[in-house]
């Protein structure tokens, strides 16, 4: 799988947008990109994924850059909730999936 | 539907004890798999299993066994607990195909 690179940890104020990214250098033109967060000590909750086109759910928005070298997560509107640890993925395939130590996002009042 | 179930919660072991953590699914998902995480880490795979009756390692497979005879159930074995085992065990499961896991709450081992 694909190497990514995030920073350590990063703030943002409660309701502006959050912009979380993700190097991923070595991409392959079959691989995902996965985000998921881990709120404390929970199990991780699945946010996004995309392969090529932008991506927008419920809970945020995923651009993937034109020759996919990197990816920004957009929590649109930040909430003291979305305080939580958030993992950038690439996989080829389904069975190994891997964590890195990801980003420390907290949102403060 | 309860999602997937991890117990115990919390357990307590002496190093060379066996035990069994237990994960079930009542999602009907062909793919399950073991995590572990530490401190400031992120997960690593421990086993995975594609359905019922194949198990394949992670990336961390020794000291742990795993079996996979139901759907439903994908209990994870410390044969003589070790230390180094003290973790965050995390379960997870998903459909066939590519798509989101589904994580358990978590099983804290600590093994003195």
């Amino acid at each position: 799988d694909a190497k990514t690179t995030q920073p350590t940890s990063m703030d943002c104020a409660e309701g502006r947008a959050a912009n979380l990214p993700c190097n991923h250098s070595t991409i392959s033109g079959n691989e995902y990109v996965y985000w998921y967060r881990q709120i404390h000590s929970q199990g991780p909750q699945y946010i996004i994924h995309g392969l090529k086109n932008n991506e927008t759910n419920e809970m945020a928005s995923l651009i993937i850059t034109e020759d996919r070298k990197s990816s920004t997560l957009i929590l649109p509107h930040a909430t003291l909730r979305d305080t939580a640890v958030y993992y950038c993925i690439v996989r080829v395939n389904d069975y190994k999936l891997s964590f890195g130590a990801g980003t420390t996002v907290t949102v403060r009042a | 539907n309860a999602g997937v179930t991890q117990t115990p919660k919390f357990q307590v072991l002496k190093t060379g004890q066996s035990m069994t953590l237990q994960c079930a699914q009542d999602m009907n998902h062909e793919y399950m798999s073991w995590y572990r995480q530490d401190p400031g880490m992120g997960l690593r795979l421990i086993h995975y299993s594609v359905g019922a009756g194949i198990t394949d390692q992670g990336e961390v497979p020794n000291g742990y066994n795993v079996s996979r005879s139901t759907t439903e159930d994908f209990p994870l074995r410390l044969l003589s607990a070790a230390p180094s085992q003290t973790s965050v065990y995390f379960c997870a499961s998903r459909p066939a195909g590519a798509g989101e896991l589904f994580f358990g709450e978590g099983s804290r081992l600590t093994v003195l």
